[in-house]
């Protein structure tokens, strides 16, 4: 079956670097896009960008350029979400989604990640 | 003004039916659209439920049961999941969501209570 296991809970301080991780398994990884989702505490969800897993070309959304960084390695099936400089308003869960059939049905999501920033 | 808009709770009986609407920024004809939806319960990621844009359009998603289904008020400029035959599970966060000017934008989501 298809699943999506991310790594555990960070908790960073402001300035600092984080690599969130999200191993796929249940497929073939490289057939299906993957997306990632951030959402603030008792907030929404908000689209971050995608990675082709088969050219490893990643796509930002705006508001997601320069800090944030998406790759993959596709020899463990694994992508990655890498945040730098980080800030306190980086605080959220980060998921990360597969698409479907590259059309937006996210169909596959990890459980989540929780990045915490605080000094 | 966003790009789509929810509002931000709604509360419906079991048995019921729930009517959530997903309302898109005036010059954003829905029409255009597929409307996708999903559903997060505390604690845990989202879940797709559908896509639609129209009914020879749409998609349900993986194990939904039936009675989640899509459809749209072109008079209201609006996406519409309706729910029926509510059940205390239901109970969650919904949200909407359209491919617009190249990004995936969510709507603020709607808080399902079911009591």
């Amino acid at each position: 079956q298809v699943q999506l296991v991310q790594s555990g809970s960070e908790l960073k301080k402001p300035g600092a670097s984080v690599k969130v991780s999200c191993k796929a398994s249940g497929y073939t990884f490289t057939r299906n896009p993957m997306n990632w989702v951030r959402q603030a505490p008792g907030q929404g969800l908000e689209w971050m960008g995608w990675i082709n897993t088969n050219t490893g070309k990643p796509t930002y959304v705006q508001g997601f350029t320069g800090r944030f960084v998406f790759s993959l390695d596709t020899s463990v099936s694994t992508a990655y979400l890498q945040i730098s400089s980080l800030k306190a308003e980086d605080t959220a869960v980060y998921y990360c989604a597969r698409d479907l059939d590259g059309s937006g049905s996210f169909d596959f999501w990890g459980q989540g990640t929780l990045v915490t920033v605080s000094s | 003004q966003a790009v789509l808009t929810q509002p931000a709770s709604l509360s419906a009986s079991p048995g019921a039916s729930a009517s959530l609407t997903c309302t898109l920024r005036s010059g954003i004809n829905v029409g255009t659209y597929r409307i996708y939806w999903y559903q997060q319960k505390p604690g845990s990621p989202p879940q797709y439920l559908l896509r639609y844009k129209s009914d020879s359009d749409k998609q349900q998603g993986s194990g939904v049961p039936s009675r989640f289904s899509g459809s749209k008020d072109a008079s209201a400029n609006a996406g519409i999941l309706l729910i029926s035959g509510l059940q205390s599970e239901d109970e969650a966060d919904y949200y909407c969501m359209i491919w617009y000017s190249s990004a995936w934008v969510f709507g603020g989501g709607t808080k399902l209570t079911v009591l």
